[in-house]
């Protein structure tokens, strides 16, 4: 079945530091992938998302790149912010060949990102 | 604000007892999701509907069930609760699962307590 594996957490860091967290999966086919985060308190909110190989979702300074050939879908931020503090989940969805991803996602397990100014 | 809307915020009750959590859809969503957050699962997908029929299972207790009525709002019911049921629940919708427009939306959760 589909799985997705998350770097570790917690992740501490202080204000405008690079920022990476690992995501890798294991799918059939040609899943879609998605950044979510989750604020305290909050329901999940979509961060970026990628439905094909190669292509780079990207929003609020964040970026991921969907990596077939390393099953893999970091995600990555230049200069974080104290507002960035949350949980973030990577997850897939199936999907076709075409881009279009469909039915339950498949999460990971969180990570918690904390930054301090 | 996802437009997605879940009641109760909060709910708290003994184990052996039976509880229903509600799911409003955004507007115009025809399909309602529902995951369990819990401390040792994670985020695990339970049930899927899609204007109104079940269409995808996910690891769902038999202890639980859901079901989507005319007007699009979804309910899981919970019975025979146990202490190990204690998460945090959400719900979440898409307009259609096949397409594109396929992103889900978030509602802002159910926290259930069994004591």
């Amino acid at each position: 079945g589909n799985s997705v594996t998350q770097m570790e957490g917690p992740v501490t860091l202080s204000e405008e530091a690079f920022l990476t967290i690992n995501c890798t999966y294991t799918a059939t086919g040609y899943p879609s992938l998605f950044w979510y985060v989750q604020y305290p308190g909050e329901g999940l909110q979509l961060l970026l998302k990628a439905t094909k190989a190669d292509d780079k979702g990207s929003n609020k300074g964040f970026e991921a790149t969907y990596r077939k050939e390393t099953t893999s879908f970091h995600l990555e931020k230049g200069s974080v912010q104290v507002s960035d503090s949350a949980v973030y989940f990577c997850a897939l969805s199936d999907g076709d060949a075409g881009g279009t991803s469909y039915g339950k996602l498949t999460f990971g397990q969180g990570t918690i990102l904390t930054v301090h100014p | 604000d996802s437009g997605v809307t879940q009641t109760p915020k909060h709910l708290i009750t003994a184990t052996g007892q039976r509880v229903t959590l509600r799911c409003s859809p955004r507007s115009g969503d025809l399909s309602v999701y529902w995951y369990q957050q819990s401390l040792d699962q994670g985020l695990q997908f339970l049930i899927q509907y899609y204007n109104g029929e079940e269409r995808a299972k996910g690891n769902i207790l038999e202890r639980f069930s859901a079901q989507q009525f005319p007007d699009l709002h979804s309910e899981l019911n919970l019975s025979s609760l146990e202490l190990g049921d204690s998460a945090l629940y959400f719900c979440a919708s898409s307009v259609d699962y096949w397409t594109s427009a396929y992103e889900q939306y978030f509602g802002p959760g159910t926290r259930l307590t069994v004591t």
